[in-house]
């Protein structure tokens, strides 16, 4: 079984609809990660949080939220989605108190269009 | 100045051959310097990660980080077809921030 999933894969939606990803993961880790990637612009990051109470804002943040519903469960969330949020979205965790590196591991992501 | 700048591709080299991936960040107090590579459509895959400044090797893969310089690189030894794909510098600032460059991508022709 994958360590970290996120449903769904592929999603097509139309302008001002609202739209969840959601993200779980296996490995026991305390930190998960949400980033997007767009051709030529790499990977930003959106939003990560260190714990269940913990969320902070990335580099992106504007247009999305997230929930951090338990140490496994992350959901990023598009209140109104629009078509520059056309992108590849992944989760990643990772955990400092694990590994001296502090590595993100990596979802399988989500292709997301919207028309 | 973009804060993780990598080498412009398409890089392409023969099967068999070494292939040089270069990389340079901005912030001096970068501290953990991670190498991913990328097949297209998939997810990044961490095939190295270093710290500390010389070499680190593991399999055909050597990584090289130089902090005086702010410089690191990724070399693949006899490079394999199964070794095209995009390679992503990643950097943890000293925000504790991991910051990716844009990716090089890499062909290995048969």
């Amino acid at each position: 079984d994958a360590d970290v999933t996120q449903t769904p894969r592929n999603r097509i939606t139309k302008t001002g609809k609202r739209i969840m990803l959601e993200c779980s993961q296996t490995k026991g880790h305390d930190r998960m990660y949400w980033y997007r990637q767009d051709p030529g612009l790499g990977l930003r990051l959106i939003y990560y949080s260190f714990d269940v109470k913990d969320i902070n804002k990335g580099e992106i943040s504007d247009g999305y939220s997230v929930s951090r519903q338990a140490q496994a469960k992350f959901s990023l969330s598009l209140e109104s989605a629009i078509p520059n949020q056309t992108a590849l979205y992944f989760c990643a965790t990772s955990d400092p108190g694990l590994s001296t590196y502090n590595e993100q591991f990596f979802g399988p992501g989500t292709r997301l269009t919207v028309l | 100045q973009k804060e993780v700048e990598q080498n412009s591709g398409p890089l392409s080299v023969p099967e068999g051959a070494i292939a040089s991936l270069n990389c340079t960040y901005s912030d001096r107090g970068s501290q953990s310097f991670f190498w991913y590579r990328q097949y297209s459509g998939k997810s990044p895959e961490l095939i190295m990660s270093i710290y500390s400044n010389g070499d680190k090797e593991d399999g055909r893969f050597t990584a090289q980080l130089n902090k005086a310089s702010q410089y690191v690189s990724l070399l693949i030894r006899d490079s394999q077809p199964s070794d095209s794909a995009t390679y992503l510098c990643a950097v943890y600032n000293s925000g504790s921030r991991l910051t990716f460059g844009e990716g090089t991508q890499l062909t290995v022709n048969p």
